[in-house]
């Protein structure tokens, strides 16, 4: 399968300032990445879908000002936390998706980051 | 998106013992692909099986698809302290899912 890498694998940072998360597709290009969170012991809440070189689609309560997306080539996106608080703590997941031809998707789930606010 | 379940939720065996973990989803993929993550940690990919394909072994592990039933187990085989973790299995195609995971304990 493909990769999808993240970095940082784990941050911590003091509350008010902003932390950046990158998400990439190392062998293949992405037209679309979804990024996820994590809470304990649940699956992820998407939180916002990216298509290359268009604004971000963000689900219903997420804070587009707050949790800032860019997609700006076909094998990064980045994930971009504003003026952090400790409630935003969290797992963050990327997952990229590309397109097979006309037969569907195939998406693949980057190892995630861990944010820890103080 | 909507979410595909694994059961069980939970699983606890003993070391040596075999465990076995499925997944159903609700529409026609790709592939599918069972992930494994440990607490705190991040996701590993364990494997991918593909539509057209029935069955994937990858060491200890044993995968089979079945289309029509629109499920997957994951077989782990001689299970170790060491594979006490959370599975999920994810599906892409026209939509995608995730699941809610099965969290295995192997006790020694």
């Amino acid at each position: 399968g493909a990769v999808v890498s993240q970095h940082p694998s784990r941050v911590i940072c003091k509350s008010g300032t902003s932390v950046k998360i990158e998400c990439r597709s190392l062998d293949f290009q992405a037209t679309t990445m979804f990024w996820y969170r994590q809470f304990p012991k649940k699956s992820l809440m998407l939180m916002a879908t990216s298509n290359e070189g268009s604004k971000a689609t963000y689900e219903q309560g997420v804070e587009k000002d707050k949790f800032l997306i860019n997609h700006a080539s076909l094998t990064l996106s980045t994930l971009t936390v504003t003026s952090a608080h400790p409630e935003d703590s969290s797992f963050y997941i990327c997952s990229a998706r590309n397109l097979i031809r006309s037969n569907g998707y195939e998406q693949y789930f980057g190892p995630g980051t861990r944010l820890t606010v103080t | 998106s909507q979410q595909g379940e694994e059961d069980p939720q939970a699983l606890s065996i003993q070391e040596g013992e075999n465990a076995t973990m499925n997944c159903s989803y609700k529409t026609s993929i790709n592939n599918l692909q069972w992930y494994r993550q440990n607490s705190g940690r991040g996701l590993v990919h364990l494997i991918l099986i593909r539509s057209n394909e029935r069955e994937k072994h990858s060491g200890r592990l044993r995968v089979t698809l079945d289309t029509s039933k629109k499920s997957s187990s994951l077989l782990i085989t001689a299970s170790r302290a060491a594979d006490t973790a959370s599975y999920f299995c994810a599906t892409s195609g026209n939509q995608f899912y995730f699941g809610t995971g099965t969290s295995l304990t192997v006790i020694p």
